[in-house]
């Protein structure tokens, strides 16, 4: 079936330290992958999206390409601020009629100054 | 546009009592989506709205939870005889058919069954 996986959490950075959080997806078809992230009690933000192969998504310094070789979507920022601190999710969006998302299990991510 | 809105934020219920939940949709949106959410996990899709009608429903859909979206706008979601496994956030998003899909998320409810 089709299924996210993610790397794990807490990730724990230092400020202006180099960011990747692995995702990697398991799907028939092409899904459009995407990035939401989510800031303490409250709902799912979008961060950024691909919807075909090779496709870069970017928003904020934050970017993921569109890996179907590898089947990866990973998520990279150079320089993390300690306001990026939340729960960042990677989702799949899949491509029946009713255009779900299937959610990794989130990785967290805290960035102290 | 006011994005998303859900109410109530927080609900306390205690075991074996009904509640209900709302969602707003952004207005132009014509899809509609429930999840839930429980602590440490990500969202799993419940049931989705195309205008009023409910086109998939999820096994995790009991029949004690229903939903309904009435005139195509905002939808309910109300849970019966609610179970302290109920205990999760709610969240609805929306999107807009034949654009690019992309769902926005309201800032959710959560639910306490004591």
């Amino acid at each position: 079936g089709n299924s996210v996986t993610q790397m794990e959490g807490p990730v724990t950075l230092s400020e202006e330290a180099f960011l990747t959080i692995n995702c990697t997806y398991t799907a028939t078809g092409y899904p459009s992958l995407f990035w939401y992230v989510q800031y303490p009690g409250e709902g799912l933000q979008l961060l950024l999206k691909a919807t075909k192969a090779d496709d870069k998504g970017s928003n904020k310094g934050f970017e993921a390409t569109y890996r179907k070789e590898t089947t990866s979507f990973h998520l990279e920022k150079g320089s993390v601020q300690v306001s990026d601190s939340a729960v960042y999710f990677c989702a799949l969006q899949w491509m029946d009629s009713s255009y779900k998302l299937i959610f990794g299990s989130g990785t967290r991510l805290l960035v102290r100054p | 546009d006011t994005g998303v809105s859900q109410d109530p934020r927080h609900k306390i219920t205690k075991r074996g009592q009904n509640v209900t939940f709302r969602c707003d949709p952004i207005s132009e949106h014509n899809r509609l989506y429930w999840y839930r959410q429980t602590l440490g996990q990500g969202p799993e899709f419940l049931t989705y709205f195309q205008n009023e009608a409910q086109l998939e429903k999820s096994r995790l859909l009991s029949d004690r939870f229903s939903a309904e979206r009435p005139k195509g706008s905002f939808s309910t979601l109300e849970i019966q005889r609610t179970e302290q496994g109920d205990s999760a956030m709610y969240l609805c998003a929306s999107s807009f058919q034949g654009a690019s899909e992309t769902q926005y998320f309201g800032p959710g409810t959560r639910l306490l069954v004591l």
